[in-house]
């Protein structure tokens, strides 16, 4: 199993917003609704900002919002600020007991 | 507070072992489900394994299976990642991560993860 598809970069000015997208097949993003994103910021531990597609962790603002068509899953960052600027990784359960993780976008806040 | 701590990393051979640890506090360990989760230098993250709250359930990546075994001892709040046959592709930096409540194991996201405890492969 190949890890999941995501564009390297990603940018946008303050109070913009942006979508990452996070590409899959039938086989893990869309067969199962277990897609969950990551931000991490440079030499610190991810920190989950979106599980099972679309919901939130209590603490998250909802200027983060998640969702899935297909194979292909987005993470939208509404309202950009500058504590966004990190990396940010998807997630899904890809059957038979496995997980895979994207390759991670940099998202610039211009 | 909900906190992971991972310990054990270090500077080994190729072909040696090492065990490493991973201290959970602030939450009813015994109920959730780990897993273990690694960064190569400058690359993404990579999942390696995971274990459901009882331990009746294990699964492992394929690039580690048959080398490493994801335990775990719920009497010490504590995850272990025994790794074996080391190789230098094994070099990575070792998150713990906590199982969001509520889900197989394996099948869920990870809501609280440790900073991480270095492993160099390097003869």
């Amino acid at each position: 199993q190949s890890a999941l598809t995501q564009p390297p970069s990603a940018s946008g000015s303050p109070g913009q917003s942006v979508t990452i997208s996070c590409t899959g097949t039938s086989s893990d993003v869309g067969g199962y609704n277990y897609v969950s994103w990551y931000q991490q910021h440079p030499g610190k531990a991810p920190k989950l900002m979106i599980y099972e597609v679309g919901k939130r962790p209590s603490g998250v603002p909802d200027r983060f919002s998640g969702s899935k068509s297909a194979n292909t899953a987005s993470l939208t960052v509404s309202g950009l600020q500058a504590e966004d600027e990190a990396d940010y990784y998807c997630s899904s359960y890809a059957g038979s007991n496995k997980v895979l993780f994207g390759g991670g976008t940099k998202l610039t806040v211009l | 507070q909900v906190q992971l701590v991972e310990s054990g990393g270090g500077v080994v051979q190729p072909g040696r072992s090492l065990r490493l640890s991973c201290a959970a506090s602030g939450f009813t360990f015994s109920s959730y489900g780990m897993h273990w989760v690694r960064q190569a230098p400058g690359k993404g993250l990579e999942w390696v394994a995971v274990m459901s709250y009882d331990g009746s359930n294990t699964y492992h990546a394929d690039s580690v299976k048959g080398r490493f075994t994801i335990s775990r001892d719920n009497s010490k709040n504590t995850l272990y990642l025994q790794m074996n046959s080391l190789r230098a592709e094994d070099t990575a930096v070792y998150h713990c991560a906590k199982v969001v409540p509520g889900i197989v194991a394996v099948r869920g996201a990870m809501d609280v993860w440790g900073q991480g405890t270095t492993v160099t492969v390097s003869s």
